[in-house]
């Protein structure tokens, strides 16, 4: 079946610094990719996404690449601040995104030191 | 406020107890999901449904049943729960693709 591998499963880095998540996905047919952000006790919340017609998105500090051809997608933090520690989670839709369908990575924890 | 609530929350309960867990949003979305979410899992879904009595099978429905006999109404049915259902359930609504995620239930089977 089709599936979304995401890298690293955690992070930690100093404040200030830039943090990278990378995933892969298989079905050729996803257009959409969107990242949530889990924070503790929390349900998982939209903090960007990317359809397939564009390379990249920006969003303050945050960015996401996308490569249709390599089949991968990244999401960048710059400036990293403790409250971005999190769970963030990246998916693909699986076909077309009018299928309403999501297929997530594992998650990775993000831990932002002071 | 546009939302997603579950209920309950938390929740302990013996293997072979029903149980139901209800999912409730206000935003007149047609697409809602049952997901659980496992460490070094991610987020699995369970159950979706397109409409109104249209539900389909996500990647692990066995041993969960879901409804969609009102729009804005998702419940999760477990009609005979097993410790391997202990997990952290997730019910989500979208208009299309961005998906509107819930605060959670956790459930523990004993």
């Amino acid at each position: 079946g089709e599936n979304v591998e995401q890298h690293p499963s955690t992070l930690s880095v100093q404040e200030g610094d830039s943090a990278v998540i990378k995933c892969t996905y298989s079905d050729s047919a996803s257009n959409y990719f969107p990242w949530y952000k889990q924070e503790l006790g929390k349900g998982p919340q939209l903090i960007i996404d990317i359809r397939s017609n564009v390379g990249e998105k920006k969003d303050q500090r945050i960015a996401v690449t996308l490569n249709k051809t390599a089949k991968h997608f990244s999401l960048h933090i710059t400036e990293t601040q403790p409250e971005d520690s999190a769970v963030y989670f990246c998916a693909a839709s699986i076909g077309s995104s009018n299928t309403g369908k999501l297929i997530f990575g594992q998650g990775t924890t993000l831990q932002v030191k002071p | 406020e546009a939302q997603v609530t579950q209920n309950p929350r938390y929740l302990i309960t013996v293997t072979g107890k029903k149980l139901t867990v209800t999912c409730s949003q206000n935003m007149n979305h047609e697409y809602m999901s049952w997901y659980r979410q496992d460490p070094g899992l991610g987020l699995r879904q369970i159950y979706y449904s397109m409409n109104v009595e249209v539900t389909d099978k996500g990647d692990v429905p066995e041993g969960y049943k879901v409804s969609r006999k009102e729009k804005r109404n998702f419940p999760l049915i477990l009609e005979s729960p097993s410790p391997n259902q202990t997990s952290l359930y997730f019910c989500a609504s979208s208009a299309l693709d961005t998906q509107y995620f819930g605060p959670g239930t956790r459930l523990t089977v004993l």
